[in-house]
């Protein structure tokens, strides 16, 4: 089992929906947790950022922690067909922050 | 330059050939990451530089591989004996460093192995 399940979709919504994307886990060292957005043909990109426990926001876009279940989420609010993309989520320990695990993705479409 | 930069962009090899992918980093970035992509996945680590020391090398799948940063900025991944499971996308990411955990990633090099 890998440490980091997240769920494959793919996922199709019509534009202005809002989008949940998740992602759970099993190491309970994990602190550090990231939402990716990667295009075609491109490399990933940091979306969100959080550490330990709790909600963070910024624009359309909302990351939640639970670290007692295990389970992180990211919220797009507004979804707009430039939101289409595969979203990883990853995570990393404190005492090797450098070495990130990642999920295998869910690949969004926003229809207009 | 503005971004991760690698080399080649695609690189297809006989199998039992060596092969060297390189990562030009962004400039002052002291952490610097090898990942490796499979299609439909997402990225697997597979080493780690801060400066020149190479801090965590867990993720390497055998002897075969391995990695350099002999002066703190540009990476070298070489794979010796490359066989067709290495077929892949390699995938090098920096980072400022410390308790800056937000890395990003050049655009990778497709490498096949036939």
């Amino acid at each position: 089992q890998k440490e980091v399940e997240q769920d494959p979709g793919p996922l199709s919504v019509p534009e202005g929906a809002i989008v949940s994307l998740n992602c759970t886990y099993s190491n309970s060292a994990f602190q550090y947790f990231m939402w990716y957005r990667q295009y075609s043909r491109k490399g990933p990109e940091l979306l969100m950022y959080t550490y330990s426990s709790g909600n963070k926001e910024d624009g359309r876009f909302t990351a939640q922690v639970d670290k007692s279940s295990k389970y992180i989420s990211l919220f797009i609010r507004d979804s707009q067909p430039s939101d289409s993309a595969t979203y990883l989520c990853a995570m990393g320990t404190n005492t090797n922050a450098g070495k990130s695990t990642f999920g295998d993705g869910t690949t969004l479409t926003v229809k207009p | 330059g503005a971004g991760v930069s690698q080399s080649p962009r695609y690189k297809v090899t006989k199998r039992g050939q060596d092969v060297a992918l390189r990562c030009d980093p962004i400039s002052g970035h002291v952490s610097l990451y090898w990942y490796r992509q499979a299609l439909g996945q997402g990225p697997e680590f597979l080493t780690y530089f801060n400066y020149e020391a190479q801090q965590d090398k867990s993720g390497l799948p055998n002897d075969r591989f391995s990695a350099e940063r002999p002066e703190g900025s540009i990476s070298t991944l070489t794979i010796q004996r490359t066989e067709q499971r290495d077929s892949a996308m390699y995938r090098c990411a920096s980072s400022l460093g410390g308790t800056n955990t937000e890395a990003f990633f050049g655009q990778g090099t497709r490498l096949t192995v036939v």
